[in-house]
């Protein structure tokens, strides 16, 4: 089983559709997580951290539910720039105790006019 | 804003040679990775270092060495490149006590 595992898509959603993403993690003892973004051929930046209590980012929602080991990214009002491959990202620990990221293989949207 | 910056875009070498690979950091971050990139399978993990002259296996090592001689520099070896080390490879670098890395744009390294 993968450490971080989401779906591949691609969605194909209309401008101003709502979309959410989930993400399904392994680790329990995952502590932070977050999402990026990945436009085609470009590098991946960093979108938002996903906190316990769950966060807001303009028309980006971010979610955690620890007791089901999943995370959630929820976009409004979707827009064309919105197309892009989103990547789940869990903290973990290595085996010689020195953090690092494990990145899920990303789900691509694409928003069509 | 942080910067990271790879030496080439792309790349094409032969089975064989040797390759290098360098990244550069201007944001002092303790912190530097090197990833390949393959599709289905994401963002794997090769090398990463915590420190100048300091040095970890990933989740993928083989085939790969790093040198990290200065703080803001961290390069990545290929002694002698193989077709199955084609790929996108990702520099990364992170601040102490912070979680969210900063990518380079990648560099497209195909072997033939």
């Amino acid at each position: 089983r993968k450490e971080v595992e989401q779906d591949p898509g691609p969605f194909n959603v209309p401008e101003g559709a709502t979309v959410a993403f989930n993400c399904t993690y392994s680790n329990s003892a995952s502590q932070s997580f977050f999402w990026y973004r990945q436009d085609c051929r470009k590098e991946p930046k960093l979108l938002m951290s996903v906190y316990s209590s769950g966060n807001e980012d303009g028309r980006f929602t971010a979610q955690l539910n620890r007791a089901s080991q999943y995370i959630s990214l929820l976009i409004r009002d979707s827009k064309l720039s919105d197309s892009a491959t989103y990547l789940c990202v869990v903290n973990s620990f290595m085996d010689t105790g020195r953090r690092a990221l494990t990145f899920g293989s990303g789900t691509r949207l694409q928003v069509q006019p | 804003d942080v910067k990271v910056t790879q030496s080439s875009r792309y790349l094409v070498k032969r089975t064989g040679e040797k390759v290098f690979l360098e990244c550069v950091q201007d944001m002092d971050h303790e912190n530097m990775f090197w990833y390949r990139q393959d599709p289905g399978l994401g963002l794997r993990l090769i090398y990463f270092s915590y420190d100048v002259k300091m040095k970890e296996k990933g989740d993928i090592p083989e085939g790969y060495s790093v040198s990290r001689e200065k703080k803001e520099r961290f390069s990545l070896i290929l002694e002698s490149a193989s077709t199955n080390q084609t790929s996108m490879y990702l520099c990364a670098s992170r601040g102490r006590g912070r979680y969210e890395q900063y990518f380079g744009p990648g560099t497209r390294l195909t072997v033939t």
